[in-house]
This record gives structure tokens, sequence and C-alpha cells, in this order.
């Protein structure tokens, strides 16, 4: 089986930066995915990280320690329009086709 | 391209009763993939189709069932409708296995009244 867990709610400052933690505890592992999903919208796909290490995409960066089952993701020079959930899920190697997800991280970004 | 689209957007149901959802993958993906999402659980799966073959699947009850067209559009299916069963249903499309990423639509609101 698969468990992740993520902090349930964060707020952080306009122009902040914000770090939201992933843990996770497979018994196989073929990547992380991260997603933001705003209120009553699709999650939109964020970064995916299978290797060790931090993969930067603009604002948005990724790390990924498989020893530790661990990611993040960094959000920097935050926007209001930032305040959306984040999802972190895990895929396991007998099952590639399957993502099993934390229950998300709600993000609120303040003036 | 246009992107995953699910129909319908919302829908209100009466406990035992049965409803059918309907998912189009975007063109050339093969792999269609079914959630539920409700507040106190978070994205939950529920089964995968591949070239119309349900290759991996939940653990959700055998109320819960699909199916994949040729044309890669997927149904999925609840019978005998539970006031639980009310949540937002998610269908994500990729082109295989999903590792080159999976995108979702924006989802059914189901609500069991």
């Amino acid at each position: 089986g698969q468990n992740i867990d993520q902090p349930t709610e964060m707020t952080a400052t306009e122009g902040a930066i914000v770090q939201i933690n992933c843990t996770y505890q497979t018994s196989g592992f073929n990547g992380l995915f991260w997603y933001q999903q705003h209120a009553g919208e699709a999650p939109t796909f964020l970064s995916y990280n299978v290797l060790d290490g931090l993969e930067e995409k603009g604002r948005f960066s990724s790390f990924l320690s498989r020893s530790k089952g661990y990611s993040y993701l960094l959000l920097k020079e935050l926007q209001m329009k930032d305040s959306a959930s984040y999802l972190c899920a895990v895929v396991d190697t007998g099952t590639a086709s399957k993502l099993t997800f934390g229950t998300g991280t709600r993000l609120q970004v303040t003036l | 391209k246009a992107g995953v689209t699910q129909t319908p957007r919302y829908l209100i149901k009466t406990r035992g009763q049965q409803v059918t959802l309907s998912c189009s993958p975007i063109s050339g993906h093969r792999s269609v993939s079914w959630y539920q999402q409700t507040p106190g659980q978070g994205l939950q799966f529920l089964f995968e189709y591949f070239s119309e073959t349900q290759r991996n699947k939940g653990n959700f009850p055998g109320r819960f069932s699909g199916r994949q067209f040729s044309n890669s559009r997927s149904e999925m299916n609840v019978s005998t409708l539970e006031l639980g069963d009310s949540a937002l249903y998610l269908c994500a499309s990729s082109l295989d296995d999903g590792l080159y990423g999976y995108t979702f639509g924006s989802g059914t609101r189901l609500t069991v009244v």
C-alpha cells in the first residue's frame, strides 16, 4: 500500500516564498507529480520528479529525495493567483497507470 | 488542441438511482483514468482503461464500473447510488502509462439526495 502526507493548510504573504512538503511510503516508486487545483477547476500539472534533486520551472521548483521518501514544492514570488490546493501524487512501479494522491495542501496567499 | 471533456458538469440524482458519466480524452491519448474527489479523502483512484481494457482498479465497490470505447472515450457508471457517492468525479487522460503526464478534465459534480 501507499501512504502520502501533506500539510492540510498553509498561509503565506504575496511576494514571499513558500515550501509545501510531501512525504510518502510506498512499496515501489516510479515518480512523483505535483498538481495545482483551483476551487471548482481541474487539477493542472506542475512537475514530475523521478530522480533525486531539484527541478526548476519558473517560479515553481520541485525537489525529490527517494531515500527519504520526501518531496517539496517551492513557490517563489507568490501571487494572489497562487491561492489553490497543491496535490502530491506518487506513481507505484507496479501500477504505472495509477496515481495515489495525498489529500492536498490548501494554500492561501494574503496581502 | 482540445482538452479532456467531461459531461455533464453537474448532476443531481436520488438515492438508489444509477448514473453514467462521460469522458472524452485528448486526441491521441489512449489511457483514461477515473478519480473520485471528496473533501475528506482527496482524490481516490477508481480505475484506468487503455485500449478498451481495464488495466487497473482501485478499492471501490462493484457498484462502480466503467468502459472504454474504440475511440478512447470512456464512461463510468454508478449503480444504486448512495449519499456517500456525492463527489467530484475526475477523468484524466494520458498517452500511455501516464509517465509523460496526466491531463485532467474539469470533472462532473454528482450530488445524491
